[in-house]
């Protein structure tokens, strides 16, 4: 099956800095989300993007199916962005997500 | 997201008991699905299912059960508790158009099993 690893597995930043995730796969893919799990267990949807660029506020994603790979960019960090970045994909028709094992993102005041 | 719900949020239950879990959707989804998370790990798939008559087994089937009882309700059941089976439990829904796919979580339910 598909295999997704995301780096680095944790990251510290301080309040302000830009940082960027990175999410690589081992084959093709129609769909690729990255979420954001909040201290609370939350996961919330932050971009559908098999392809191309979207920006979301302080956030955004890029992905290039043809290289396997997707980058997620937080710029002017703040405490409230900390918790774990999953990338998750989806191979062939299933439907299924295959998750990354995610990246731990602290922001320090 | 509001639109899918779970319930309970967090339980607590002991070995060898029986235990549902239970999934509510508002979108009008026809694919639902339920993940487990564990400490410091990303979810995996227990069960999906793409319409009420359509239920498949994902990659940690072993120990649970599920039933779709309508379009909108997905429940997960754990017919003989273990440790083991301590996790943060989740419910998703997704609407296929095309080949573009987005799944939308619920908050989750956390269970231990002493």
């Amino acid at each position: 099956g598909i295999q997704v690893e995301q780096s680095p597995p944790d990251l510290i930043l301080q309040e302000g800095a830009n940082s960027t995730l990175r999410c690589n796969f081992s084959d093709s893919v129609n769909n690729l989300q990255w979420f954001h799990q909040n201290p609370w267990g939350q996961l919330i949807n932050l971009f559908y993007i098999p392809s191309g660029t979207k920006q979301n506020g302080r956030l955004s994603a890029t992905s290039v199916a043809t290289e396997r790979y997707s980058l997620l960019y937080i710029s002017s960090s703040q405490t409230t962005d900390s918790g774990v970045y999953f990338c998750a994909v989806v191979g062939g028709n299933t439907g299924k997500l295959i998750f990354g094992q995610g990246t731990t993102l602290q922001v320090k005041p | 997201d509001a639109d899918v719900t779970q319930t309970p949020r967090n339980r607590i239950t002991k070995t060898g008991k029986r235990i549902m879990l239970e999934c509510s959707q508002t979108k009008g989804h026809d694919r639902m699905y339920w993940y487990r998370q564990d400490p410091g790990l990303g979810l995996r798939l227990i069960y999906y299912s793409f319409d009420v008559k359509d239920i498949n087994k994902g990659e940690i089937s072993d120990g649970y059960s599920v039933s779709r009882q309508a379009q909108a309700k997905f429940s997960l059941s754990l017919e003989s508790a273990i440790p083991n089976q301590t996790a943060l439990y989740f419910c998703a829904t997704s609407e296929r158009q095309g080949v573009m796919e987005t799944q939308y979580f619920g908050p989750g339910t956390r269970l231990l099993v002493l």
